[in-house]
């Protein structure tokens, strides 16, 4: 089983919608929490932390449920600049341990 | 900030070749990562360093792959013989213990 998953998409929304992209995890010691963003044939890039009691960044909004081990990311008054694939990631504890686990990829396409 | 330096961005190689990725991390970054992106994979952790030191390298496919770290500026990754199903885009990423900060890749074609 796939440690984190991701509905692969696409997602073709038009501009101003308000999108939803959902993520679930397997492993219950995953310690952190992230959505990162990646461009057509570029670096993947970090959009932003996911809290606990789930936090906002403009038009983003990041929730996490432990209980349920899943993830979600909301999208406000889509703007043609948000197309990208947006990627999960977790974070397992342990000592020494900093790798990030990836999610496939929910691909976002903002339609005029 | 330079960011993360990989070279090169582009390589195409004959398969039976030998490969050599690098990477130049973030002064002050401790932390190092190898990554693999292929469509239908995604994003896979080949290897990681903590202080230039191997820390897990389960993720690395085969003894083809090997990596280094000589010092906290300079990695490589190299991959030898090539193969095609190698072909795939290569990440290098550091880390001081909170984000990660990748590098452009190399995109990596074998024929």
């Amino acid at each position: 089983r796939k440690e984190v998953e991701q509905d692969p998409g696409p997602f073709n929304v038009p501009e101003g919608a308000t999108v939803a992209f959902n993520c679930t995890y397997s492993n219950s010691a995953s310690q952190s929490f992230f959505w990162y963003r990646q461009d057509c044939r570029k670096e993947p890039k970090l959009l932003m932390s996911v809290y606990s009691s789930g936090n906002e960044d403009g038009r983003f909004t990041a929730q996490l449920n432990r209980a349920s081990q899943y993830i979600s990311l909301l999208i406000r008054d889509s703007k043609l600049s948000d197309s990208a694939t947006y990627l999960c990631v977790v974070r397992y504890s342990g000592a020494g341990s900093y790798q990030l686990t990836f999610g496939k990829g929910t691909k976002l396409s903002v339609i005029p | 900030d330079a960011g993360v330096i990989q070279s090169p961005r582009h390589e195409v190689t004959e398969m039976g070749q030998e490969v050599t990725l690098r990477c130049k991390p973030i002064s002050g970054h401790n932390s190092l990562f190898w990554y693999r992106q292929t469509m239908m994979r995604g994003l896979e952790l080949l290897i990681y360093f903590n202080n230039n030191v191997p820390i897990d390298d389960s993720g690395m496919p085969e003894d083809r792959f090997s990596a280094k770290m000589p010092n906290a500026s300079f990695s490589t990754l190299k991959i030898q013989p090539s193969e095609p199903r190698d072909s795939a885009v290569y990440f290098c990423a550091s880390s001081s213990g909170t984000g990660y900060t990748f590098g452009s890749g190399t995109r990596l074609t074998v024929v």
